[in-house]
């Protein structure tokens, strides 16, 4: 079972900044949290990950609460080709970890 | 480098047929990740593998499916005998582990429908 939880989907307007939330409440310390989206019909694309600091980079920002138990996804002007399904997962960097998705966020940007 | 390769893209086949999928992994990637998305149950971890050797095969549906990895550039996934209910797109994703990126590379999918 995936450990994150998601909202299903989210509205946000054209050129405004998207904050996706995700929880994560039984993150291990090892744990990192990665974000993925899925444009339509495409195989999922990796945006950003962070372990417990504050992440950028030319995608997004990723910011993660002190105690790791949740984190936001930034995009900062988002476009109408940022609508997409969000994915957030947490995993080691162990070789035998499972990399499980959730049903992740589905993002509307609005003209 | 080319990316995750699959093969093929679309594939229609009638119930009772065999199906086999399959997944050139990115050169020098040694976890390999088969997946199964549909609208109802999302996207789903098969099976993967770790230096061409399978690590978790929990997520397999049923024994109709198998999976093999022969060598570090090659993957496939089989449905014998395929089902209606098998029809999904079917994703292969290979990572650099442990990989301090570790970015998660899909292909484009094999979407397969069994009549």
């Amino acid at each position: 079972d995936a450990k994150t939880t998601q909202p299903p989907s989210m509205d946000c307007a054209e050129g405004r900044a998207a904050n996706l939330p995700c929880n994560h409440s039984t993150i291990s310390g090892n744990e990192y949290v990665y974000w993925y989206r899925q444009i339509h019909s495409q195989g999922p694309q990796y945006i950003i990950h962070g372990l417990k600091n504050n992440e950028t980079n030319e995608m997004a920002s990723l910011i993660i609460t002190e105690d790791r138990k949740s984190s936001t996804l930034i995009l900062p002007h988002a476009t109408l080709r940022d609508t997409a399904v969000y994915y957030c997962i947490v995993r080691s960097s162990n070789r035998d970890d499972k990399i499980i998705f959730g049903k992740g966020t589905r993002l509307h940007i609005l003209p | 480098d080319a990316g995750v390769i699959q093969s093929p893209r679309h594939e229609v086949t009638e119930m009772g047929q065999e199906v086999t999928l399959r997944c050139k992994p990115i050169s020098g990637h040694n976890s390999l990740f088969w997946y199964r998305q549909t609208m109802m149950r999302g996207l789903e971890l098969l099976i993967y593998f770790n230096n061409n050797v399978p690590i978790d095969d929990s997520g397999m549906p049923e024994d109709r499916f198998s999976a093999k990895m022969p060598n570090a550039s090659f993957s496939t996934l089989k449905i014998q005998p395929s089902e209606p209910r098998d029809s999904a797109v079917y994703f292969c994703a290979s990572i650099m582990t442990p990989a301090n990126t570790g970015e998660l590379f899909f292909g484009e999918g094999s979407r397969l429908t069994v009549l």
